[in-house]
């Protein structure tokens, strides 16, 4: 089966600038996160969505990012404007509703780059 | 609050030998689940384990074991025989459930810089 699918790979912004992100995740599954993993850090939540509604959002910089799942399938996260400290990459996941048997799936990220 | 301790934040070994990566945690929920994540530099995390946290039993996977103990908090992933190709960031991760029945937010470690020398 295809795995998520991410999109662009690498991004590279002047700061105040706006930026997007797209997810797709696997075909079934329900519920989809998107995680900013700083460099020599762990991946940390920025939203977890489940279909088209937000299940967490404790974590996301509300005042300048923003994302959405109209249809409960792709995503998109948003930054705007950006700072210096946004540099990161962004990994977006998506993982089976309805069963705690499951694992969270990766996709190979974007890296962004705020200059 | 959830929170995940690695330690080692980079180990060398030499092909062949075994390695083994320590995880700490710690949480306040009675069930909870516990993963190791590798990634390698293409950046794409990649899952290798799960364990749930009413199930202590220590199990073999090919070249991969853990060993969980709830007393200790600790889940630690051991490579046999390591090779050049396991060369990454392993990461540990914690997660509680949403809702009863949907995998929660993962809590990572800061992940540990495995090199195999050949």
């Amino acid at each position: 089966e295809a795995g998520v699918a991410q999109s662009p790979r690498y991004k590279i912004i002047e700061k105040r600038q706006s930026v997007a992100f797209w997810c797709n995740p696997i075909s079934g599954h329900a519920t989809l996160y998107w995680y900013q993993q700083i460099l020599g850090q762990g991946p940390k939540l920025l939203i977890q969505f489940q279909n088209n509604g937000v299940v967490d959002d404790s974590q996301l910089p509300k005042d300048r990012f923003s994302a959405e799942r109209l249809k409960g399938v792709d995503s998109t996260l948003k930054i705007q404007p950006a700072k210096l400290e946004d540099s990161a990459v962004y990994l977006c996941a998506s993982s089976l509703e309805g069963t705690l048997n499951t694992e969270a799936f990766f996709g190979q990220g974007t890296r962004l780059t705020v200059v | 609050a959830q929170k995940v301790t690695q330690a080692q934040t980079e180990i060398s070994v030499v092909e062949k030998e075994d390695v083994t990566l320590d995880c700490v945690y710690e949480t306040r929920d009675t069930t909870y689940y516990l993963f190791w994540y590798k990634q390698p530099p293409s950046g794409e995390l990649v899952f290798l384990i799960r364990r749930n946290s009413f199930d202590e039993q220590n199990e073999i996977s090919g070249r991969y074991s853990w060993n969980f103990q709830k007393s200790t908090s600790s889940f630690n992933f051991t490579i046999t025989a390591s090779q050049v190709v396991d060369s990454a960031v392993y990461f540990c991760a914690l997660s509680e459930a949403n809702r009863g029945s949907t995998l929660g937010r993962l809590y990572f470690g800061r992940g540990t810089q495995l090199t195999v020398w050949p």
